[in-house]
């Protein structure tokens, strides 16, 4: 499993757009990007998931650069609602399982 | 379709004691697991499994058993509840072995307290 570093914490203010960046540089040729979302007590979801450059879906955007060493997981215009723990997870055919990270804790200001 | 279910969701057990947390999935999945989650924490894996009859660590697999005797069903077991194994277990399934080129689908949890 290919180690990544998100920032433990971030604000931002509703109707904002937020970017959360995580690196994995030691990401595998074969390894995938995914990002899942935790509200408070609430198991994990899925929101996205990419291998290269851009991926858009009705809940975010998902930008990797070339080098694949790190990727940003965009979030239009947030509301309160979007408050919750977002966890960046890399991993590909060697990897039977997952093993989440401490994530990222998004607070969202009125 | 009730995707992945938990039960209990709340349970209080005394220091010693034993129990079962159930999971159940309905969308014939192959890979299970389980996870505990602790106040402010990440997620912790304790068992995983990628198919009926096949079970391994995870990160934190002391004082839990599991077993998979079916595709739908994998249970936690608790062999002597300990306070330090407050917290909240999450059971998660998904599609195929390799989960990662897929997704996972997550219970709403059990809250288990000891005390």
């Amino acid at each position: 499993l290919a180690k990544t570093t998100q920032p433990i914490s971030m604000d931002s203010y509703e109707g904002q757009e937020v970017n959360i960046t995580c690196s994995h540089n030691n990401i595998a040729t074969n390894d995938y990007i995914t990002w899942y979302q935790q509200f408070p007590s609430q198991g994990p979801r899925f929101i996205i998931q990419g291998y290269k450059t851009k991926v858009t879906n009705e809940v975010a955007s998902l930008f990797i650069p070339a080098d694949r060493k790190s990727s940003t997981l965009s979030l239009p215009r947030v509301s309160l609602s979007d408050t919750a723990v977002y966890y960046c997870l890399v991993g590909g055919f060697r990897d039977d399982k997952i093993i989440f990270g401490k994530g990222t804790r998004l607070h969202i200001l009125p | 379709n009730a995707g992945v279910t938990q039960t209990p969701k709340f349970q209080v057990l005394k220091t010693g004691q034993s129990m079962t947390l159930q999971c159940a999935q309905d969308m014939n999945h192959e890979y299970m697991s389980w996870y505990r989650q602790d106040p402010g924490m990440g997620l912790r894996l304790i068992h995983y499994s990628v198919g009926a009859g096949i079970t391994d660590q995870g990160e934190v697999p002391n004082g839990y058993n599991v077993s998979r005797s079916t595709t739908e069903d994998f249970p936690l077991r608790l062999l002597s509840a300990a306070p330090s194994q407050t917290s909240v277990y999450f059971c998660a399934s998904g599609p195929g072995r390799r989960i990662f080129y897929t997704e996972a689908f997550f219970g709403q949890g059990t809250r288990l307290t000891v005390v």
